[in-house]
């Protein structure tokens, strides 16, 4: 079993729209966790952490279950810009651990 | 400030051969992290050094094998490369004790086994 699992999509959404996805991951003893950015060949980038009370950043909405190893993202208002490949990230003593990714693209 | 560099950014090299990838972390950075990013799959992890030792391994043969300088910056030596190797290698750097291990990664070297 992968250590992370995603919702490959592709999610393909208009500008405005409401688009949510998520990620499970197995290892009950995960310390942190995170999603990245990656576009189009480039690196990863920190979009934002994930705490167990959920988080927002702007139109971005975290939300962490710990009980049922579930992370959301949740992206309201969708922008051009926001299309990308969403990566969920869990960290276990120091090692970050990927999902493959969920693709998302915005179209005008 | 600069942030993490990796050195070369494209290598294009033959089966059998060995290469050695380079990182410079984030400046106030200690800890370097190296992935391995195959094609429509998310990263995954090599291994970490810091204070010049390998502080934890992934699942990878002993053909990968690295070094962190005192100055932090780290390389990435792959032995007898195979086709499978072809992938983008990413070099993340942390601070050690960061509260949520916050790690920022370097652009990539684009490794092509032919």
């Amino acid at each position: 079993r992968k250590e992370v699992e995603q919702d490959p999509g592709p999610f393909n959404v208009p500008e405005g729209a409401t688009v949510a996805f998520n990620c499970t991951y197995s290892n009950s003893a995960s310390q942190s966790f995170f999603w990245y950015r990656q576009d189009c060949r480039k690196e990863p980038k920190l979009l934002m952490s994930v705490y167990s009370s959920g988080n927002e950043d702007g139109r971005f909405t975290a939300q962490l279950n710990r009980a049922s190893q579930y992370i959301s993202l949740l992206i309201r208002d969708s922008k051009l810009s926001d299309s990308a490949t969403y990566l969920c990230v869990v960290s276990n003593d120091y090692k970050l651990s990927f999902g493959a990714g969920t693709t998302v693209t915005v179209r005008a | 400030d600069a942030g993490v560099t990796q050195s070369p950014t494209h290598l294009i090299k033959t089966r059998g051969q060995q290469v050695t990838l380079r990182c410079s972390p984030k400046s106030g950075h200690d800890t370097v992290s190296w992935y391995q990013q195959a094609l429509g799959q998310g990263p995954q992890f090599i291994f970490q050094y810091y204070e010049e030792e390998e502080r934890q391994r992934g699942n990878f043969p002993d053909r990968f094998s690295g070094h962190q300088y005192p100055n932090y910056s780290s390389e990435l030596n792959v032995n007898a490369l195979l086709l499978g190797d072809s992938a983008l290698y990413l070099c993340a750097s942390s601070l050690i004790g960061t509260v949520n291990n916050e790690q920022f990664f370097g652009p990539g070297t684009r490794l092509t086994v032919l």
